[in-house]
């Protein structure tokens, strides 16, 4: 079966950095997304990972081992806007979005 | 603004009512989708629609009905609703199957 699994909640402290793990076990492999979701709101794209590596967005990076079905999402200098739940989703052999049920990550003053 | 508007916002439905939410987006993408999201679960697919006339079921397509008669607008249809689809129900575009989708704000199912 397709599953995808990421900590259900993490708590960090304003200004530190936070990493949100994420792996998967899906039928093909053609891409990884995180997204951002605040509460009561739709997720937005942050990032898209098909090589494995590191890719750097200001605040935000992903990174990506496809041998290892690993990704992580790291935010620095975290603010408290940050505070959201972040959705990990991988793109199957069907060029269908497969997502977990995502990280709430709450920021602490 | 360019981007994805859903309809209605909320809606409060009897059980065995039909209702169709809509979706309309303006930014020419070619794939559209529909999922629900439900208290710690991930978002589920319900069906989708790579280019305009062509559509698929997702992993939870029983109940819902759509169609893609052209590019800007994919209604998901509830022929009957029951208690079990009370949902947030997401509409979504992507240029292509394998890019980064635009979300619209969401509708707020409550089936009594």
């Amino acid at each position: 079966g397709q599953n995808i699994d990421q900590p259900t909640e993490m708590t960090a402290t304003e200004g530190a950095i936070v990493q949100i793990n994420c792996t998967y076990q899906t039928s093909g492999f053609n891409g990884l997304f995180w997204y951002q979701q605040h509460a009561g709101e739709a997720p937005t794209f942050l990032s898209y990972n098909v090589l494995d590596g590191l890719e750097e967005k200001g605040r935000f990076s992903s990174f990506l081992s496809r041998s290892k079905g690993y990704s992580y999402l790291l935010l620095k200098e975290l603010q408290m806007k940050d505070s959201a739940s972040y959705l990990c989703a991988v793109t199957d052999s069907n060029y269908q979005l497969i997502w977990g049920a995502g990280t709430k990550l709450i920021i602490k003053p | 603004i360019a981007g994805i508007t859903q309809a209605p916002t909320s809606q409060i439905l009897a059980a065995g009512r039909r209702m169709t939410l809509r979706c309309t987006q303006d930014m020419r993408h070619n794939a559209m989708y529909w999922y629900r999201q439900d208290l710690g679960l991930g978002l589920r697919l319900i069906h989708y629609s790579n280019t305009a006339g062509t559509t698929g079921k997702g992993e939870v397509p029983d109940g819902y009905s759509v169609s893609r008669a052209n590019t800007d607008d994919f209604p998901l249809t509830l022929a009957s609703a029951v208690p079990s689809q009370t949902s947030v129900y997401f509409c979504a575009s992507s240029d292509h199957a394998l890019g980064p989708q635009h979300f619209g704000d969401g509708t707020r199912l409550s089936i009594l």
